[in-house]
């Protein structure tokens, strides 16, 4: 089953404008990882958050989590057409093991020119 | 090398036959995953390597799936007697760091006719 769960499943917003797409959870998490997959093929990993932080930045990337709530979000701003591409929330779980990635369905994210 | 591998990146085969897709991980990574992504099935986890350690094959669908990692390093994933379901991206990936940031191949997509 799909631990991570993304929303919206698509969006399509024009150059320049942020990108927010949420992540929400249902088990207890050791990390949070943030892929990016274009066409189809190998993953990219963007951004990894720790349970015990609540914000992380890496260049236009903004990752908060909030574990009370099992919730994650993705803030792309200044959005670029190569950004376009889905990204998968990914959880690792605290209580099971600690290498096993479960993953969202994804957001299609579509950055118009 | 410089990144996780794959190959081949293509493979279509007829119901029936074996097929054998070959990952090269990242030189020094001691984990290696294997994943499935179908169209609405999302990503999922089939098998996992850690060094010496047996390998957690809790995700393979059926006795037909099979990996092999040979001296620590390339993986094979091997499928017996294919079948139509079996068609997807089986996506290959490898890490080495503390909280388990995958890299991941290109990918070889499967068609069964």
């Amino acid at each position: 089953s799909q631990q991570g769960e993304e929303d919206p499943q698509a969006l399509s917003i024009q150059e320049g404008e942020n990108a927010t797409m949420n992540c929400s959870y249902k088990t207890s998490i050791n990390n949070l990882q943030w892929y990016r997959q274009n066409s189809g093929r190998g993953l990219v990993h963007l951004i990894l958050i720790r349970s015990n932080e609540r914000e992380k930045h890496s260049g236009r990337l903004r990752v908060t989590l909030d574990t009370s709530k099992k919730s994650s979000s993705l803030l792309i701003t200044a959005s670029r057409a190569a950004d376009t591409a889905s990204y998968f929330c990914a959880t690792v779980d605290s209580g099971g093991s600690n290498y096993k990635l479960t993953f969202g369905k994804g957001t299609l994210l579509t950055v118009n020119p | 090398g410089a990144g996780v591998s794959q190959s081949p990146s293509n493979k279509v085969t007829e119901k029936g036959k074996d097929v054998e897709l070959r990952c090269d991980p990242i030189s020094g990574h001691t984990a290696l995953y294997w994943y499935r992504q179908s169209l609405g099935q999302g990503l999922e986890f089939l098998i996992y390597f850690q060094g010496n350690s047996a390998p957690d094959k809790s995700g393979l669908p059926s006795d037909r799936f099979s990996a092999e990692r040979t001296g620590g390093s390339v993986s094979t994933l091997t499928i017996q007697r294919t079948q139509q379901e079996d068609s997807a991206v089986y996506l290959c990936a490898s890490s080495g760091g503390p909280y388990n940031e995958q890299f991941f191949g290109p990918g070889t997509r499967l068609t069964v006719l």
